[in-house]
This record gives C-alpha cells, sequence and structure tokens, in this order.
C-alpha cells in the first residue's frame, strides 16, 4: 500500500509569483485535504476535496484554490505569493465511505523571497 | 468557529518518565486524532479516537467526547518520543489543529 506521496520538497518562489503544489493520495483513500504550517505554528486547514469538488474551506483567500482529479491525487495552486506564504504544505488523505482518519504526506517547504 | 487548546505547551522530562497531554475542544465533533510531528516535518498517526479509550505499546489515549477532552499518555519516556504532540478535530468538514505540545525526553 503506498503511502502519500508530495511533491517537489522544497521549493523557493519570490513575491509575486505563483506555484503549484502536488500531493498523490494514499491508495483507496477518495478524500484530500491541504494545510499550511507556519514555524512554531499547528497546522492551519486550507481546503478538501472530494470526488474532485471542494467540501469544506478553512480561513484562507481565493488566491489559495485547488483541484482533485479522478484519480484522486490533487494540487494546491496558489497566486500572487506574499511572504507570508513562507510555510510547510501538508497534504493528507482519508476514505470517507470507510473513516475519518486521515494519513499525512512528507509536507512541501516553500519559502518565498 | 471551534476552539482547540492542548497542554501544556511545553514539557521537559528525564528518560523513564511518564506524560499526560491534554486536548480540550469546545464543541461536539466527529472525529479526534492525535499526532507526532518529527524534525522533519512529518506527522505520524498515533490515534484515531473519537471517543474512549485505545492503547498502543507504551502510548494510549482516551477522549471523553462528552465532556470535550482527550489525554494522550506516553509511558517510560525514551528520547526518540521527543518532538510535538498534536490534537485534531474534524467537525463539518473543517479540521482544526490545536497549537501543539512540544516534548523533551532528556537522556
Amino acid at each position: 500500500e503506498t503511502g502519500v506521496t508530495q511533491s517537489p520538497t522544497h521549493l523557493i518562489k519570490t513575491r509575486g509569483q505563483q506555484v503549484t503544489l502536488r500531493c498523490s493520495s494514499q491508495s483507496g483513500h477518495n478524500t484530500v485535504s491541504w494545510y499550511q504550517q507556519a514555524l512554531g505554528q499547528g497546522p492551519q486547514f486550507i481546503f478538501q476535496y472530494y470526488r474532485e469538488e471542494e467540501n469544506g474551506r478553512g480561513n484562507f483567500p481565493p488566491r489559495f484554490s485547488g483541484l482533485q482529479f479522478p484519480n484522486y491525487s490533487s494540487e494546491l495552486n496558489v497566486n500572487a505569493l506574499e511572504l507570508d506564504d513562507s510555510a510547510l504544505y501538508l497534504c493528507a488523505s482519508r476514505n470517507s465511505g470507510k473513516s475519518y482518519e486521515q494519513y499525512f504526506g512528507p509536507g512541501t517547504r516553500l519559502t518565498v523571497t | 468557529g471551534i476552539q482547540v487548546e492542548q497542554s501544556p505547551p511545553d514539557l521537559i522530562l528525564q528518560e523513564g518518565a511518564n506524560s499526560t497531554l491534554r486536548c480540550n475542544f469546545s464543541d461536539s465533533v466527529n472525529n479526534l486524532q492525535w499526532f507526532h510531528q518529527n524534525p522533519w516535518g512529518q506527522l505520524i498517526n498515533l490515534f484515531y479516537i473519537p471517543s474512549g479509550t485505545k492503547q498502543n505499546g507504551r502510548l494510549s489515549a482516551t477522549t471523553v467526547a462528552t465532556e470535550r477532552y482527550s489525554l494522550l499518555y506516553i509511558s517510560s519516556s525514551q528520547t526518540t518520543d521527543s518532538g510535538v504532540y498534536f490534537c485534531a478535530v474534524d467537525r463539518d468538514d473543517k479540521i482544526i489543529f490545536g497549537k501543539g505540545t512540544r516534548l523533551h525526553i532528556l537522556p
């Protein structure tokens, strides 16, 4: 059974640019959630996707958007990057039909300069 | 929205000691999980425990949903237990994490 994977591992961008982060869900999982974790803080919920539609969102502006594909993999897109977007971005997956238990990927560390 | 509070924020213990970490939440939830975040940022599942008690080796957890709290017990601490422990709750398809307890186990 393959776990949750994320790419890239690290990324450096300049303020104002756009970035796309990718996540492959664990085999058999149909729901993907994204989180932002600033240094020294707990993860903050960005949004959740189920059956290719967003079905839950935290307090993040519209420049944070996402996609879920038919194979349940997902992308997080962030436009007009700001310095405060520098963080660890975590993806988690679960099987909504079976359990609420989530499994996390290793994360993508984004630095905005 | 729902609030999640973890205590204590920091805990320093000698190897071999026992510890209790607490998670309080302000409203009813569908789900509660405990995680350990390692130094590389990976969140490792410890317990999925919306209610009741579970044990896994030296770790155990209890959630009293009616009183809106959960406890994580670590017995006979080892240096590898060091790191940040998070609880996270799920309500209405929104997942809320606490700020974590940073645990330091000294050899």
